[in-house]
């Protein structure tokens, strides 16, 4: 089975651009979860999707945006970059989204804003 | 909040010794606790975890008990190898919003030979 696959690995842009993100999660699984990853923050939760819909909301600005489709891949969107907004960026599936259904994270997209 | 507090390394360690890494947790529910890993270049793989009181999680060698009472999950393996070497967080989710996951600031453990 294959795992998380997020795309693409490495993204370098320049500040005022958007960038979109992709993650497809495991086969099955219907729960997308997003993450930013940045070494004074730490890991933070940016946002879940189940089912195309928004079920969790991290405390993002609106800059930070996410849609899932009806095959569960999901895409990140973040507009109008910021110099702080380079950090890597996890993505994780689940099969439910509940307590106990583990969190399969990708090897992340790793966005650079120069 | 959630919030989750992990020893500050890095943790250096010779192999084949003891590993204690320390992780506290402050919840208003009764949340599942979870201990990933992260290689260099890689995201994050599950190691354990443990969704009530008194759970012990346990895979490759690494244990941590779920303890109420000290609001804690601690990491624990007896004899390390270098293949080791990684950062570990200590995570939790709330039952109320379960795929959030809450993570600490992550312990880098460096194994010599």
């Amino acid at each position: 089975k294959a795992g998380v696959t997020q795309t693409p690995r490495y993204l370098i842009k320049t500040r005022g651009q958007q960038v979109t993100l992709s993650c497809s999660p495991i086969s099955g699984h219907r729960s997308v979860s997003w993450y930013q990853q940045t070494p004074g923050q730490g890991l933070q939760f940016l946002f879940e999707y189940f089912s195309e819909t928004q079920r969790n909301k991290g405390n993002f600005p609106g800059r930070f945006s996410g849609r899932q489709f009806s095959n569960s891949r999901s895409e990140m969107n973040v507009s109008t970059l910021e110099l702080g907004d380079s950090a890597l960026y996890l993505c994780a599936s689940s099969s439910e989204g509940g307590t106990k259904n583990i969190q399969y994270f990708g090897a992340g997209t790793r966005l650079s804003v120069l | 909040g959630d919030s989750v507090t992990q020893m500050e390394g890095p943790v250096t360690l010779s192999e084949e010794a003891f590993l204690t890494i320390n992780c506290t947790y402050t919840a208003t529910g009764y949340p599942s606790l979870f201990w990933y890993v992260q290689y260099p270049g890689e995201g994050l793989q599950l190691l354990l975890k443990a969704t009530k009181a008194d759970d012990k999680g346990s895979n490759k060698g690494f244990e941590a008990t779920y303890r109420k009472e000290t609001t804690s999950f601690h990491l624990e393996k007896g004899s390390v190898q270098v293949s080791d070497s990684a950062v570990y967080f200590c995570a939790l989710s709330d039952p109320g919003t379960a795929s959030k996951l809450t993570f600490g600031t992550g312990t880098r453990l460096q194994v010599t030979l």
